[in-house]
């Protein structure tokens, strides 16, 4: 069974950094592409990030490039989003999605992260 | 970025209507295009890919349709399980967009 499981989120303060996981099983990891997607409160689907399988191509969304950094570590099965520079409206749950062939067929139960002073 | 316009942003239906949501893409993006269910606290569920292409184990009740600009996602027979918010994506193209949903409520 493919599992996804978001960890990381929380409570910070504009400007600060926070680093979110996505611990990865039920399937051959290393294989896929995957994503981060974030959700506002009470908004809709924002896409934020996605890596390559091998980890050497990464994309951004325009509203955090520069500031977030998507990683894996294929042997720990481990997707990562560094977020710095935090603002408010960065304030969503946060999900991990194994992307598919550009669908998203996986998605894990999400983390809330808080931007607030 | 490529722009998914969604019709309506919500609707009122009854259990056995059959209801089609529409999804305008800003530019052709051929069949790259999938729907996805979202339950309010739950993540999305994948419904259709490439347009058409219906997900394992989803009801055939859902359809998908269309390609270039202009998608549709169709539900033949509204069942109770089916009242969530639906969301088009299209992955032609960086970045990554998604339409902004229509929620599908009780009449």
């Amino acid at each position: 069974e493919v599992q996804l499981l978001e960890s990381g989120g929380g409570l910070v303060q504009p400007g600060g950094s926070l680093r979110l996981s996505c611990a990865a099983s039920g399937f051959s990891f290393r294989s896929w592409a995957m994503s981060w997607v974030r959700q506002a409160p009470g908004k809709g689907l924002e896409w934020v990030s996605g890596i390559s399988a091998g980890g050497n191509t990464t994309n951004y969304a325009d509203s955090v490039k520069g500031r977030f950094t998507i990683s894996r570590d294929n042997y720990k099965n481990t997707l990562y989003l560094q977020m710095n520079s935090l603002r408010a409206e960065d304030t969503a749950v946060y999900y991990c999605a194994k992307r598919r062939y550009g669908d998203y067929d996986y998605w894990g139960q999400g983390t809330l992260v808080t931007v607030s002073s | 970025a490529i722009q998914l316009t969604q019709s309506p942003s919500s609707l009122s239906a009854y259990v056995g209507d059959r209801v089609t949501i529409t999804c305008r893409a800003s530019q052709g993006i051929g069949s790259a295009l999938a729907w996805y269910q979202q339950k309010p606290g739950k993540p999305p569920k994948l419904l259709i890919y490439d347009a058409s292409s219906l997900e394992s184990e989803v009801p055939s009740r859902f359809s998908g349709g269309g390609s270039g600009t202009d998608f549709a996602l169709t539900i033949s027979s509204l069942q109770p399980e089916d009242f969530a918010t639906y969301y088009c994506q299209q992955f032609d193209n960086y970045p990554r967009t998604f339409g902004h949903g229509t929620k599908v409520d009780i009449k």
